[in-house]
């Protein structure tokens, strides 16, 4: 059964530098999501992409964070200048059509910041 | 505002028993309302959607639009159903996950 999958599995950054987490959805979905998972609290959404651009994002997703799909297989998320409180667990997800198919998720990246 | 709610944070049933995992939402429109769960050490899947109205894993969950509630249930708890369990909900294109129930089956 085909996969979203996410790579790293881990990532250590030093605060102020910048990340990017990528991502490769299931080949025929078109909907792209980011989500994140701070320790010990529940899943939040960040932002949905379809088409080329973002179709949905939450407070969350300030001027910080942005996405991008560069080639026709990753989907990325970019944090440009990286704060303590950043460290997550950030999941990726895509569907094959809208906000009502289901999602599918990747393991996710381990995203700490020292 | 809070768009989903799980109260119980972990639960604990024993093997055989029943199990209802709690999930209240809040949202004006009509909501498409989800679980999903995840094993330990595995991925975040789906488990059931309420249009579907269809029995996984020996789980159900119908929507409560008076009591604007999803409770997800299931009749017999087995081993394997320990995991934590996610309610979520979907308003436009954006998703409200539940803080998420830790159930565990005790043998």
């Amino acid at each position: 059964e085909p996969e979203v999958t996410q790579t790293p599995s881990h990532q250590v950054t030093q605060m102020g530098q910048e990340v990017i987490l990528r991502c490769v959805p299931i080949s025929n979905h078109l909907y792209f999501y980011w989500y994140r998972q701070i320790l010990g609290q529940k899943v939040e959404f960040l932002v949905s992409f379809y088409n080329n651009e973002i179709s949905e994002k939450s407070e969350i997703f300030d001027d910080q964070f942005s996405v991008e799909r560069p080639d026709g297989s990753n989907f990325t998320l970019k944090i440009r200048s990286t704060k303590l409180e950043d460290s997550a667990m950030y999941f990726c997800a895509s569907s094959a059509q809208g906000a009502y198919q289901p999602q599918h998720f990747g393991d996710g990246t381990r995203l700490s910041i020292l | 505002a809070q768009r989903v709610t799980q109260p119980e944070k972990l639960l604990s049933v024993f093997k055989g028993a029943p199990v209802e995992l709690k999930c209240n939402y809040s949202y004006s429109g009509s909501p498409e309302l989800f679980w999903y769960v995840q094993y330990s050490r595995q991925r975040l899947q789906l488990l059931l959607r309420h249009i579907s109205r269809e029995s996984i894993k020996g789980f159900t969950a119908d929507l409560n639009k008076g009591e604007t509630s999803f409770h997800l249930k299931k009749p017999f708890a087995q081993e394997e159903d320990s995991a934590m369990y996610y309610c979520a909900l979907t308003a436009g294109n954006q998703f409200y996950f539940g803080t998420g129930t830790s159930l565990t089956v005790i043998p």
